[in-house]
């Protein structure tokens, strides 16, 4: 069993299109989070979200829009695709806010052309 | 704010030889320590943590000594091998936060 999983794990899509990355995790953890992965492997935090309640929100544009419906899954919407939103998208997840040990899924690689 | 510097890379060592990976941090707080993996086309995976100085974290022949003096948590291993190859990176977390701070990763290469 996966226990972070996120779903695709490859999008290749034209510039100006919408897409949604999905990431459920089964470990029963109460915080999620969404991390970007640029080309030099650079991880940056995006959102995290705590029992379905947004709690870290970094300086991400507002194309991007999480949503978490329950504790174990946060989805990441993105509108209006540009060329610099290609990179790989992390979902992870901690037992607690505080807890520091994060539980990474596979990544999906967005392309954008 | 809090922050992680690691050894800039790409290392590249051949099988066998002994490895350390540099990561110094700035932190309010009193931080807890982790050092992840990350193989090829995979997720990160957490390696090993300390939570206090004077810890030391290991798993895998790896290990790392949280230094609070030096605010150092440098990562070695006396032999590496082929399926080492990864990118390897230090992070902190501080109750405070809420969140991980992470280094910038370090790409090791071990040659046959």
């Amino acid at each position: 069993d996966t226990a972070v999983s996120q779903t695709p794990k490859y999008l290749v899509t034209q510039m100006g299109n919408d897409k949604s990355i999905k990431c459920e995790q089964n470990l029963g953890h109460d915080t999620m989070y969404w991390y970007k992965q640029d080309s030099k492997k650079f991880l940056k935090i995006m959102f995290s979200y705590n029992n379905k309640e947004l709690i870290i929100n970094e300086t991400v544009p507002n194309r991007f829009s999480p949503k978490s419906p329950d504790k174990a899954h946060l989805n990441l919407h993105i509108n209006s695709l540009e060329l610099g939103d290609s990179a790989v998208y992390f979902c992870a997840s901690t037992p607690h806010a505080n807890t520091g040990e994060l539980f990474f899924g596979e990544g999906s690689r967005l392309t954008v052309l | 704010g809090d922050s992680v510097t690691q050894m800039e890379g790409p290392v590249t060592l051949s099988e066998e030889a002994f490895l350390t990976i540099n990561c110094t941090y700035t932190a309010t707080g009193y931080p807890s320590l982790f050092w992840y993996v990350q193989y090829p086309g995979e997720g990160l995976q957490l390696l090993l943590k300390a939570t206090k100085a004077d810890d030391k974290g290991s798993n895998k022949g790896f290990e790392a000594t949280y230094r609070k003096e030096t605010t150092s948590f440098h990562l070695e291993k006396g032999s590496v091998q082929v399926s080492d190859s990864a990118v390897y990176f230090c992070a902190l977390s501080t109750t405070n936060a809420g969140k991980s701070t992470f280094g910038d990763g370090t790409t090791l290469t071990v040659k046959p």
